[in-house]
């Protein structure tokens, strides 16, 4: 099985920071990542898909990086409504999560 | 404007069965994939099961093969679950999603129904 690694798991920002979250595989998965976002109560939402590709409606502060085994998701400049938690999903083979990072107010 | 339903949640004893169900609208229903993701309380996401546009090709997460079966009804634009078996674990919030921009990718997902085993 494909494990991810998501760092870090909590992550505190400021409105209009940069913010960089990671995402490893435990091997390589060539560039077949997606991103979602999730707010409490909520169903996720696809950000990214294939490591950097933007999902139609998704604003363009949000990108995405990375090959083989590492990723980022980058914010560019963090809003109010961004506040929520991230996970990367690979689907190269079968599909896995990783833990979430939580992105909180400083 | 894409909608998907689901429904069959609940509380059941351990070992007992349940059968969810996923109602869809604004999109061709039989020309997508479509999936199943759990979400225990305050964890993360955990992807259980999947299948193809024609139910021909079917996976399974290790962690339900053998106690779950997917199945969809391409003429009602219906996705469903059936859950045998419950366990503890599996007390979570059952989301179905429809298949994204690529294969794999999923970029609609229903509003959950919440399983609980107990």
């Amino acid at each position: 099985d494909i494990q991810m690694t998501q760092s870090p798991s909590t992550l505190s920002a400021s409105v209009g920071d940069r913010v960089t979250i990671t995402c490893r595989a435990s091997q390589s998965i060539d560039i077949w990542l997606a991103w979602y976002q999730q707010k409490p109560g909520k169903a996720p939402k696809l950000l990214i898909y294939r490591a950097s590709s933007l999902e139609s409606g998704v604003p363009s502060r949000f990108s995405g990086s990375g090959s083989g085994t590492e990723f980022t998701l980058t914010i560019s400049s963090l809003q109010p409504d961004d506040f929520a938690t991230y996970y990367c999903q690979q689907y190269i083979r079968d599909w896995t999560f990783g833990q979430g990072t939580r992105v909180e107010v400083k | 404007e894409v909608q998907l339903l689901e429904s069959g949640g609940g509380l059941v004893q351990p070992g007992g069965s349940l059968r969810l169900s996923c109602v869809t609208s604004g999109f061709t229903f039989s020309n997508y994939a479509m999936t199943w993701v759990r979400q225990a309380p305050g964890k993360g996401l955990e992807w259980i099961s999947g299948l193809s546009h024609n139910a021909g090709t079917i996976n399974y997460a290790d962690s339900v093969k053998g106690r779950f079966t997917i199945s969809r009804d391409n003429s009602k634009n219906t996705l469903n679950l059936q859950l045998n078996s419950l366990r503890p674990e599996d007390t979570a919030v059952y989301y179905c999603a429809k298949e994204g921009p690529v294969a794999g990718t999923f970029n609609s997902w229903g509003q959950g129904t919440l399983v609980t085993v107990s």
